[in-house]
C-alpha cells in the first residue's frame, strides 16, 4: 500500500521568506505522479503543483518549486517570497495508475501561515 | 472553476435523517471520488467509482453508500445521521487511466447535524 507523510502539521514563515514543506511517501511503483495541494480558508481544493516520477527535472510554478528526490521518496515544496495569500492548508499527494481507475493518496497536511 | 460540480454546497439536518450528495464530474472524466474533511483535519478518503463501477473503498462507515450512474454523475447517500459526521464532502474526478492528470475537486457540500 501507499502512503504519503507530512511531518510537519503547522509552519509559520514571515512575508517575502522562503519556506520549505517536507513530504515523503512509500510505494513500490516505479511510474506514479506526485501532486501539492493547497487549501485555502475557503476550503477549495487547489493544485498547486506536479512531478512526474519519470522526470529528473524539478517542478517549478512560479514562486513554487519542488525538489523531488525519487531515491529517498520525498517530495519538498518550497514557496519563495511567500505571500499573505499563500497562508493554506497544504496537502501532499501520490497518484499510481490502476486498470480500474488512477488512485489517490493524501498526506494529512500542514498548516502554513504567512505572517505580516 | 474545476470543472466538478457539487450540489448542494450547504446542508443542515438533524440527527438520525438521511441525506443525498451530489456530484457532477468534469465532462468526460470516469473516475469520482468521495472524501470527508472534518474541522482541521486531513481528507478521508470514503470511496472511489470508475465507469459506474465501485473501485476502491476507504474508511466509509455502513450508514453511508454511493453509487455512480450511466451518465457519470455521483451521489453519496448519508444515512442514520449523527453529530459526528457533520463535515465537509469533497467530490473529485478524474479522466481515464491512460491520462496523467491530478484530481480535480468540486466545492465541497458542507453538512451540519445538528
Amino acid at each position: 500500500a501507499q502512503t504519503v507523510t507530512q511531518s510537519q502539521p503547522e509552519m509559520s514563515v514571515q512575508e517575502a521568506e522562503t519556506v520549505t514543506l517536507s513530504c515523503t511517501y512509500d510505494t513500490s511503483e516505479n511510474n506514479y505522479y506526485l501532486f501539492w495541494y493547497k487549501q485555502p480558508p475557503s476550503r477549495q481544493m487547489i493544485l498547486v503543483i506536479r512531478q512526474e516520477a519519470y522526470k529528473q527535472q524539478n517542478a517549478t510554478e512560479n514562486r513554487f518549486s519542488v525538489n523531488f528526490q525519487k531515491a529517498a521518496k520525498s517530495f519538498s515544496l518550497k514557496i519563495s517570497d511567500s505571500q499573505l495569500g499563500d497562508t493554506a492548508m497544504y496537502f501532499c499527494a501520490f497518484m499510481k495508475h490502476w486498470r480500474a481507475g488512477n488512485q489517490f493518496y493524501f498526506g494529512t497536511g500542514t498548516s502554513l501561515t504567512v505572517i505580516p | 472553476d474545476s470543472g466538478v460540480t457539487q450540489t448542494p454546497k450547504h446542508l443542515i439536518t438533524a440527527t438520525g435523517q438521511r441525506v443525498t450528495l451530489r456530484c457532477s464530474p468534469r465532462s468526460g472524466d470516469l473516475s469520482v471520488y468521495w472524501y470527508q474533511q472534518s474541522l482541521d483535519q486531513g481528507l478521508q478518503f470514503l470511496i472511489q467509482y470508475y465507469n459506474g463501477e465501485e473501485r476502491a473503498k476507504g474508511n466509509i462507515l455502513e450508514r453511508f453508500s454511493a453509487q455512480q450512474f450511466p451518465d457519470l454523475h455521483s451521489e453519496l447517500n448519508l444515512s442514520s445521521l449523527e453529530l459526528g459526521d457533520s463535515a465537509l464532502y469533497f467530490c473529485a474526478s478524474s479522466p481515464r487511466t491512460d491520462q496523467n492528470t491530478e484530481a480535480f475537486f468540486g466545492q465541497g457540500t458542507r453538512l451540519t447535524v445538528v
